[in-house]
């Protein structure tokens, strides 16, 4: 296994267009997670799955973001309308569920919104 | 809510040993992790603490106590490849650590 994938790395676009992500977890792994990290800071949870049910939400998730997960394999994760503060490295990590719960990061995909 | 304390920065010199302090407070807790991040990378798995003590593997060890709020990440023989920021991530009840801003290390020859 190649660990957790991200597409696309970097992503640049025009203030109000919408723009999709995808992230690839690792394969065993049934708990998924998206962040958001910004320059000097620590990611900044999201939402996260369990196989395909969105369990929890960040109240940072504004409703021109959405996410979802299918099949309980890969996730997409949506930003609608974009603004230039959504402009932001955005990672998707996943988890096995065990009592250590560690979670593996994609190399993220990195949005710039002029 | 949670409030994760780490320094902002600091610098060492290459085959010293430098000690990363973050202390944290939460409402309970369910484990701390320590990512080691490069710029423009993605965090990587350092260690996880869950008891009280200390956890070595290889150069870095990471050490815990759940009453203090407190916990270490020691980074021994440094390398310039360990310039990078460090991270602490505080887990309290459920299945979501919070991560505290990031200690930027720079290692000089």
């Amino acid at each position: 296994d190649t660990g957790v994938s991200q597409d696309p790395r970097h992503k640049i676009t025009k203030r109000g267009q919408n723009v999709t992500f995808r992230c690839d977890p690792i394969s065993e792994h049934n708990r998924l997670y998206w962040y958001r990290q910004t320059l000097g800071q620590g990611p900044e949870f999201l939402t996260y799955f369990q196989n395909e049910a969105q369990l929890e939400k960040s109240r940072l998730l504004s409703n021109r973001f959405s996410a979802e997960r299918p099949k309980g394999s890969f996730s997409t994760l949506e930003i609608q309308r974009t603004e230039q503060g959504d402009s932001a490295m955005y990672l998707c990590a996943s988890s096995f569920k065990d009592s250590q719960e560690t979670q593996y990061f994609g190399p993220g995909t990195r949005l710039l919104v002029l | 809510g949670q409030n994760i304390d780490q320094p902002t920065e600091m610098t060492a010199t290459e085959g010293a040993i430098v000690q990363i302090n973050c202390t944290y407070q939460t409402s309970g807790f369910n484990g701390l992790f320590w990512y080691q991040q490069h710029a423009g990378e993605a965090p990587t798995f350092l260690s996880y603490n869950v008891l009280d003590g200390l956890e070595e593997k290889g150069r870095f060890s990471s050490f815990l106590s759940r009453s203090k709020g407190y916990s270490y990440l020691l980074l021994k023989e440094l390398q310039m490849k360990d310039s990078a920021s460090y991270l602490c991530a505080v887990r309290d009840k459920g299945y979501i650590p919070t991560f505290g801003r990031g200690t930027s290390l720079i290692v000089h020859p």
